[in-house]
């Protein structure tokens, strides 16, 4: 059974850094692209941040670029994304999200998702 | 910046069929955007329905379709029951490695 399961997540001042985990299991890892996808409190989806199968290429949305780094340990199955210089507005429930792909935006297949975890909060707040 | 647009709210009678539709604030969706549409319940992650424009993800019910029409993808529910009453997001792939999400249609059955 695929699983995600997201980690990390918590209060934190702004301008300060947090670093979320995603725990993969059920299927093989490193031939897949991951994504961040978040949801603030009331609002609609928001995607964050994708990385390809082997890590290579990385990519992010307008508003966390510069700010948050995403990564992955294929050996570990692990995906994690970096937040530094938080603002009042990165305050959202954030999920990992599994593509079908091994590579993110491909011409052929573009971008999609297959599974998603239950989230992790990030609250930021004085 | 490109905005994907959905209708804020839709209803429809049980047993009912619905249309959703998402699209661009300038230009066309086609098939290339890979449209992709996902359901969300209250307190719950989002479901994957459909990915690259009219491929039902598992377990996916037929009575959810995509499709394209005319400048905007759309997401038909055919027989709606109650509990499709939920949240519904497209997702339009931008190019580079971008993906925008719509803000999302939240759908009443009654």
């Amino acid at each position: 059974e695929v699983q995600v399961l997201e980690s990390g997540g918590g209060l934190v001042q702004p301008g300060g850094s947090l670093r979320l985990s995603c725990a993969a299991s059920g299927f093989t890892f490193s031939i897949y692209a991951m994504s961040w996808v978040r949801q603030a409190p009331g609002k609609g989806l928001e995607w964050v941040s994708a990385i390809s199968g082997s890590g290579d290429d990385t990519y992010y949305a307008d508003s966390v670029k510069g700010r948050f780094t995403i990564s992955r340990d294929n050996s570990r199955n692990t995906l994690s994304l970096q937040m530094n210089s938080l603002v009042d507005e990165d305050t959202a429930l954030y999920y990992c999200a599994k593509a079908p792909t091994y590579v993110w935006g491909s011409y052929r297949q573009g971008v999609s998702f297959d599974y998603w975890g239950q989230g992790t909060l990030v609250a930021v707040s004085s | 910046q490109t905005v994907v647009t959905q209708e804020p709210s839709f209803a429809v009678s049980p047993g009912g069929t619905v249309t959703l539709t998402c699209g661009l604030s300038s230009g066309s969706v086609s098939i290339t955007s890979f449209p992709s549409w996902y359901q969300q319940t209250p307190g719950q992650p989002p479901r994957t329905l459909i990915y690259n424009t009219n491929s039902r993800s598992s377990g996916v019910p037929d009575r959810f379709s995509g499709s394209i029409l005319g400048n905007k993808a759309a997401l038909t529910i055919t027989g709606a029951q109650a509990d499709d009453e939920s949240d519904y997001y497209c997702l339009l792939y931008m190019g580079f490695g971008i993906a925008v999400f719509g803000g999302g249609t939240k759908l009443t059955v009654l």
